[in-house]
């Protein structure tokens, strides 16, 4: 089976820290998904990589960055993070068009 | 994007059949429609997917519409398990970004 992991599940940090996101797929899969999560919003999309090196902004990409060095990891990157950007974090992937993957999400907590 | 259109919330009785709908009227020819559930506190699970056809697996059955404007997923004897936020996602043909509506609660009664 796919395993997507994210590197907390469970994080606090003050506002203005600047906060790394881990994802690691193991499937070789090309792309690769940002998404957060908050109540009455569904998943919104902030950014997704076709390829290693490459990124696409998503829906709501602003106050974000990401890097995807290696083809199995996707680091999400609040370069100052504001209490605005509380909310579950979802990475995934997939292997061209097929079907995603999800991680267990980060519940980020900014302060 | 094709947008989606879903009920926000459904109840089922334990060991009936659970009819989740979905609208995609403005779908285009090569567009597929995928569905997925999410349980409380994880994250979303792929069900099922299809173009035109109907679709059957472990999980749940996908039946769409022959003008595609619309389809239904079945889970048929529904269990407490599948108790969870059910969505349904018209993926774009120039990739593989999907995005996500607020789907439906489906609740199912013992």
């Amino acid at each position: 089976d796919v395993k997507v992991t994210q590197s907390s599940r469970y994080l606090v940090k003050r506002t203005g820290e600047k906060v790394f996101l881990e994802c690691v797929q193991d499937m070789d899969h090309e792309n690769m998904f940002w998404y957060r999560q908050d109540p009455g919003l569904g998943l919104r999309l902030i950014y997704f990589s076709y390829d290693v090196k490459m990124k696409e902004k998503g829906d709501i990409p602003e106050g974000y960055s990401v890097s995807r060095e290696k083809k199995e990891r996707f680091s999400l990157i609040l370069e100052s993070a504001s209490t605005n950007q509380t909310s579950m974090y979802l990475c995934a992937s997939s292997f061209r068009g097929e079907k995603l993957f999800f991680g267990s999400g980060t519940q980020l907590s900014v302060l | 994007d094709a947008k989606t259109t879903q009920p926000p919330s459904m109840d089922c009785a334990e060991g009936r059949a659970a009819n989740l709908p979905c609208n995609h009227s403005t779908i285009s020819g090569n567009e597929y429609v995928y569905w997925y559930r999410q349980i409380h506190s994880q994250g979303p699970q792929y069900i099922i997917h299809g173009l035109k056809n109907n679709e059957t697996n472990e999980m749940a059955s996908l039946i769409i519409t022959e003008d595609r404007k619309s389809s239904t997923l079945i889970l048929p004897h529904a269990t407490l398990r599948n108790t969870a936020v059910y969505y349904c996602i018209v993926r774009e043909t120039s990739g593989s970004r999907l995005t996500f509506g607020e789907g439906t609660q489906l609740t199912v009664n013992p």
